[in-house]
């Protein structure tokens, strides 16, 4: 079966660069959200989006920005890039949320390492 | 401030016995709640879930317990197996507030089960 995918599964970038991460849900899904974990701590959520519009929103940088595409596809750009924002960023999908009973299935993470 | 907690870092168990992980969680909004195995540097994959209207859900060898009154949830797997050793991660949502809303991890239990 058809999982989420994300890419690329890593990146490496300088202070200052930008890096654009990209997610593909499971085909039919309409949620997508972002999630960051930093070496040994628990995935802090950033964002999600519902039918192609911002759903919630966590503790997202005003440096980052995302959006989710009209093919539920969603990507996540990065801006001046820090030290601190090294880390493995998950994209989950669901379909229709958390709602009703839907779970929320996990890409393989892109780990970003920024010199 | 974390709303949802799993007060241990690490369990052993031996092959054959009981895993019981534990997670305890502060906001009484939260009504869906699930639990994910995580690999390092792998993405979280989904165990089971459990929604609030029930107190209890089996998938196999795991099942999930809520305790509602205790803000309380335990994952039980029976039997354990090597091939459960893995850091176990409990998260709570809440759908109250429309789709897409982020689901709040708690902070991992690593589960070595012994041969």
């Amino acid at each position: 079966a058809a999982g989420v995918i994300q890419s690329p599964r890593h990146l490496i970038k300088e202070k200052r660069e930008t890096a654009t991460l990209k997610c593909y849900p499971i085909p039919r899904h309409d949620t997508v959200y972002w999630y960051q974990q930093g070496p040994g701590q628990d995935p802090q959520f950033l964002i999600s989006f519902y039918e192609k519009m911002q759903s919630d929103k966590g503790s997202i940088p005003d440096r980052f920005s995302a959006q989710q595409f009209s093919d539920y596809h969603s990507e996540l750009n990065m801006s001046s890039l820090e030290l601190g924002d090294s880390a493995l960023y998950f994209c989950a999908s669901s379909l229709g949320g958390l709602q009703g009973g839907t779970e929320a299935f996990f890409g393989q993470g892109t780990r970003l390492t920024v010199v | 401030d974390q709303q949802v907690k799993q007060n241990s870092p690490s369990l052993s168990v031996q092959e054959g016995r009981i895993s019981i992980l534990n997670c305890d969680y502060t906001n009484s909004m939260f009504d869906y709640f699930l639990w994910y195995k995580k690999y390092p540097a792998e993405g979280p994959t989904f165990l089971i879930s459990i929604s609030s209207i029930k107190d209890k859900n089996e998938d196999g060898r795991f099942t999930v317990f809520l305790n509602k009154s205790a803000k309380h949830l335990s994952l039980h797997i029976v039997p354990s197996q090597p091939g459960d050793s893995a850091v176990y991660f409990c998260a709570a949502s809440s759908s109250g507030f429309g789709t897409g809303n982020q689901f709040y991890f708690g902070t991992g239990t690593s589960l070595t089960v012994i041969p």
